[in-house]
């Protein structure tokens, strides 16, 4: 079973709106971290966030962390067109060690 | 130079054939991966390797094997290639201990007919 289900599947914004995913989980993590993936190329890790943190920046992204909730969230601050490209969630196991990808949101932001 | 370098990028063949893909890095990197994307699935996880001849199953090992003989290459290989198998393919890499991020390669497309 994967988990780290992104959502939304797709979101599409204006160039200069915020843009807001967010990425659920089910067991204990070590940590999460997001990777970006521009179309049919290889994802690109943008930033890791642990399971003692609850917030972390990263230039126009801001990430964070609800352990209680099981969830973590990702917020690109006045998005560019060029930050078109999918979004994926990978969560580090705490048990195994595992890093499990969820399904992605795809971003689309307008010119 | 690319850090991670998939061989090839593309490949088109036929039910039944044997495909290997190729990996090779860099980065001197001891973790090496092979997953599987198919649309609206995400990633999935085929094989890891943590070190040379170290080899483990992922999520959906079967109808692969993989090779590590060497540190910087791990190869994939699909014995007897079926068109559920088409797909595109990222090599991954990780060094132990150092801040959990994954690199991966540009991918392989490949297309079984």
């Amino acid at each position: 079973s994967q988990q780290g289900e992104e959502d939304p599947q797709a979101l599409s914004i204006q160039e200069g709106e915020n843009a807001t995913m967010n990425c659920s989980y089910k067991t204990s993590i070590n940590n999460l971290q997001w990777y970006r993936q521009n179309s049919g190329r290889g994802l690109v890790h943008l930033i890791l966030i642990r399971s003692n943190e609850r917030e972390k920046h990263s230039g126009r992204l801001r990430v964070t962390l609800d352990t209680s909730k099981k969830s973590s969230s990702l917020l690109i601050t006045a998005s560019r067109a060029a930050d078109t490209a999918s979004y994926f969630c990978a969560k580090r196991s705490r048990s195994n060690y595992k890093l499990t990808f969820g399904k992605g949101t795809l971003l689309t932001v307008n010119p | 130079d690319a850090d991670v370098t998939q061989t090839p990028r593309n490949r088109i063949t036929k039910t039944g054939k044997r495909i290997m893909l190729e990996c090779s890095q860099t980065k001197g990197h001891d973790r090496m991966y092979w997953y599987r994307q198919d649309p609206g699935l995400g990633l999935r996880l085929i094989y890891y390797s943590f070190d040379v001849k170290d080899i483990n199953k992922g999520e959906i090992s079967d109808g692969y094997s993989v090779s590590r003989q060497a540190q910087a290459k791990f190869s994939l290989s699909l014995e007897s290639a079926i068109p559920n198998q088409t797909a595109l393919y990222f090599c991954a890499t990780e060094k132990t201990g150092d801040a959990d991020t994954q690199y991966f390669g540009p991918g392989t497309r490949l297309t079984v007919l």
